[in-house]
This record gives structure tokens, sequence and C-alpha cells, in this order.
């Protein structure tokens, strides 16, 4: 079974603030990890995904996430934050194995910009 | 591209009917699309997963027969909520994945289903 965990379902920061939002995992196999945005009425947005290869990646609008095997970790930053970044950011998880690509998302944290 | 475009955004309906929903990627193939439920909240929990031409395949715990899932086309999935209770009303999203490799790992989403049952 695999799970997602994101610790702290609200966080605030001032623009031009580090962002950090923060996600842990458990999987019995190598997982595939994924972060999504919400925006208010939107569906979810893919904003970067780790698979093989790297372990920081890079995704859109300045986004990057850094797997951490030994930590269980794919936390998401972003440098410098901007008042449109306001948003849902939910984690998942994915087996790498397998024939289907189910997904398993975190809770969700909401990120508030402010001015 | 890969859009996914969700229909409608928004029902309210009364207790006891039935309400259609609509998944369509709309600029390529979707072999296997899926269905979320959303609580206020709360994290997106899959209901289940549908593969073109196929059965769905349901979660533990989903009423396969009070969620009717339909998935004829490569472009079409519709999930019918059938004789909806105010314990249903939530939100729905649907999601699509390409077939390939790579592909498959990304779900592309639409933007949700609002539903409120009277």
């Amino acid at each position: 079974a695999q799970s997602v965990t994101q610790l702290g379902s609200h966080v605030s920061v001032s623009e031009g603030a580090l962002v950090l939002l923060r996600c842990n995992y458990s999987s019995s196999v190598p997982p595939y990890l994924f972060w999504y945005v919400q925006y208010p009425n939107q569906g979810l947005q893919l904003l970067l995904k780790y698979t093989t290869g790297a372990t920081l990646v890079k995704g859109i609008n300045g986004f990057e996430a850094e797997f951490k095997k030994s930590e269980t970790s794919f936390h998401l930053t972003k440098p410098s934050a901007h008042m449109s970044d306001a948003a849902e950011y939910f984690c998942a998880v994915k087996n790498s194995g397998g024939s289907n690509n189910k997904l398993t998302f975190g809770k969700g944290t909401v990120l508030t910009v402010n001015p | 591209g890969a859009v996914v475009s969700q229909h409608p955004s928004w029902v309210i309906c009364k207790s006891g009917t039935s309400v259609k929903i609509e998944c369509r990627s709309l600029d390529f193939q979707a072999t296997t699309m899926f269905w979320y439920r959303q609580f206020p909240k709360q994290s997106l929990m899959l209901m289940a997963t549908s593969n073109e031409g196929s059965k769905a395949t349901y979660e533990q715990g989903v009423e396969k027969d009070k969620f009717l899932i339909n998935h004829a086309s490569l472009t079409l999935s519709t999930l019918t909520v059938t004789s909806a209770h105010p314990e249903d009303s939530s939100f729905y999203i649907c999601s699509a994945s390409q077939f390939g490799m790579e592909a498959k790992n990304i779900q592309y989403f639409g933007a949700g289903t609002r539903l409120s049952v009277l």
C-alpha cells in the first residue's frame, strides 16, 4: 500500500519569500511522485513529476522538488512566492511497477501569499 | 495540449433522480480514465478506473450499481449517479491518461463537477 502525508494543511508566506510545501510518502516499491496545483473552480494541473533519473526536478512556474529516498520526502519549493501562486497543492504517489497508474493523493496544502 | 473537459461544472438535483457527468479528452485519446470524489478539506479519493471498451474497476467500498461508469470511446467517459441522495453530494473529478510507457504515468484532470442533492 502507498500513502502520502502533507504536513500543514495551510501555509502562508509573504510575496517574495521562499515557498516550502512538505510531502512525505510511503511505498513498498520505488515510487513515482507528483505535485499538482488546483486553482479555485479549476481542475488539477501537473506542476512536476519524478519518475527516474535526476532527483531534483524542475517544474512549471518556477517550482522544483527533490526526491530524497532516505527521508521518503518530495518537498516542493519556490525561491520567491508570487501572488499568483496562491492555490491548493496536492502531492501524489504512484507505484512504479504494475500495469495501472493509480495515484494516491495527500490531503492538500492551501498556500496563501500575502502582499 | 492534453485538455480534459468535464460537464456540467455544477448540478443540483432532487433526491431519487439520476445525474450524468461527462468527461472528455479534447486533444488526445484517453485509454484510461479515472473518477475521483473529493469531500471538503479532504483528499481526492479514487472511485474507479475505466479502460476504453471494458468494464470499470471500482475501488473497495464504492457501489458499482450506484455509480455507473461508461467508457465507450477513447475520448469520452461518463459517470451516472443513480437514485441520488443527499449523502452523494460532493465534488466529482475525472482524469485521463494516454497509452504509452511514459504517457500513462501522467493524469490530466477535468475541472470537476459539484453535485448537490436536495
